[in-house]
């Protein structure tokens, strides 16, 4: 089966800086993405990466190990408005996104 | 700005009395999908539209019809709503469906209570 997995709540101090990890075994990969969902909203893009390596966006990192089937989100510098899930997804060789349930972040000043 | 719109945001609704939500888009893009999210859960994906290509996925219940009668509209009908449907409904678009930075855009949502 296909599956994703994320830790379920994480909690970080405004300022500092936190890493939420996604793994996955999916069939076949063509992408993997990264999502910022606020509570009672819906989900808005922040990343994607399809080759190892990372990817830098503002205060935002996302990174990719296909070999081992593991991606994180880095945030940096954390602000209150941080608070909020965080849902991993990976494209799989049909072109479906395969969801994780998401992490759920908590800012504290 | 061109957007994803969902519509209404709120949806109150009897267990087994039909009801429809609505989703437009301005972004011209092909391909539209319906997911069910129920609190702390993953998006589940319940159909999509390749244009006028209907996909259904294998386990949506029939109780979910689905409606694209054109590229900006697209409906998700719940013919006979058990409280089990209670979630958040959500909208999505994207330009091609297929690979590189093919990226899904999601309208606010519509929440659904089923009293």
């Amino acid at each position: 089966g296909q599956n994703i997995d994320q830790p379920t709540e994480m909690t970080a101090t405004e300022g500092a800086i936190v890493q939420i990890n996604c793994t996955y075994q999916t069939s076949g990969f063509n992408g993997l993405f990264w999502y910022q969902q606020h509570a009672g909203e819906a989900p808005t893009f922040l990343s994607y990466n399809v080759l190892d390596g990372l990817e830098e966006k503002g205060r935002f990192s996302s990174f990719l190990s296909r070999s081992k089937g593991y991606s994180y989100l880095l945030l940096k510098e954390l602000q209150m408005k941080d608070s909020a899930s965080y849902l991993c997804a990976v494209r799989d060789s049909n072109y479906q996104l395969i969801w994780g349930a998401g992490t759920k972040l908590i800012i504290k000043p | 700005d061109a957007m994803v719109i969902q519509n209404p945001r709120y949806q109150v609704t009897q267990f087994g009395k039909p009801v429809t939500l609505s989703c437009s888009q301005t972004l011209n893009h092909n391909v539209m999908y319906w997911y069910q999210q129920k609190s702390s859960q993953a998006p589940k994906l319940l159909f999509h539209y390749y244009d006028k290509d209907f996909n259904n996925e294998a386990d949506t219940p029939d109780n979910f019809q689905s409606r694209r009668p054109n590229t900006s509209f697209c409906f998700l009908d719940i013919r006979s709503p058990g409280l089990g449907d209670a979630a958040m409904y959500l909208c999505a678009t994207s330009p091609t469906g297929a690979g590189g930075a093919d990226t899904q855009y999601f309208g606010p949502g519509t929440r659904l209570t089923v009293l």
